[in-house]
């Protein structure tokens, strides 16, 4: 089993639609979570961090969090054909003595079509 | 604002040769990593250093090693390619306090 998973999709939405990607840990002590967005032949960017269970909120995208479940999750609202890319998850584990070993799902690829 | 600079870019290996993957950052970011990105892999740890002066195993470490020469740079080593270390290999860096991680260009290496 991956430290990390994720649903490689793809993911298909319509424009306007709110996109939801799913990615389940394994570390129960983790407190750090990212999400990147990666286009095609590009470095990833970061969207969005959160260390908190609960909601976070950055413009279209919110990020929710759930320890006790060891769930992370990016909304996407209003999906737009420029957001197609592959979303990736990335979970700092602790269980290695937090050295900061920093893990990647496999990453969800997302389309929306006009 | 150069952030983190790879170089090659672009490299083209025979089996069995050597060779090495610079990279350097200027954000005085304690932390850096080696990632290899395969289609439909994601990306997958090769070797981090948490601090200057140390380095650990990641997921993929077979067939590499690592230098942390200095705070800056952190070079990754292939002793004797092989072609399934054809990937796309990622270096990025990261302060511990703010916690994302900053990624350079991507060096393309292809082994045949």
């Amino acid at each position: 089993q991956k430290e990390v998973e994720q649903n490689s999709g793809p993911l298909s939405v319509p424009e306007g639609a709110i996109a939801s990607l799913n990615c389940t840990y394994s570390d129960r002590g983790s407190q750090s979570f990212f999400w990147y967005r990666q286009y095609s032949g590009k470095s990833p960017e970061l969207i969005m961090s959160i260390y908190s269970n609960g909601d976070k909120e950055d413009g279209r995208f919110t990020a929710q969090l759930n320890k006790a479940s060891q769930y992370v999750s990016l909304l996407i609202r209003d999906s737009q054909p420029s957001d197609s890319a592959t979303y990736l998850c990335a979970v700092i584990l602790v269980g290695s003595g937090n050295t900061g070993k920093l893990i990647f799902g496999q990453g969800t690829t997302l389309q929306v079509k006009p | 604002n150069a952030g983190v600079t790879q170089t090659p870019k672009f490299q083209v290996l025979k089996t069995g040769q050597s060779m090495t993957l610079q990279c350097a950052q200027d954000m005085n970011h304690n932390s850096m990593y080696w990632y290899r990105q395969d289609p439909g892999m994601g990306l997958r740890l090769i070797y981090y250093s948490a601090s200057e002066g140390t380095t650990d195993k990641g997921e993929v470490p077979n067939g590499y090693n690592v230098s942390r020469l200095n705070k800056r740079e952190f070079s990754l080593r292939l002793e004797s390619a092989a072609p399934s270390q054809t990937s796309v290999y990622f270096c990025a860096s990261r302060d511990r306090v703010v916690g994302e991680l900053f990624f350079g260009e991507g060096s393309r290496l292809t082994v045949l």
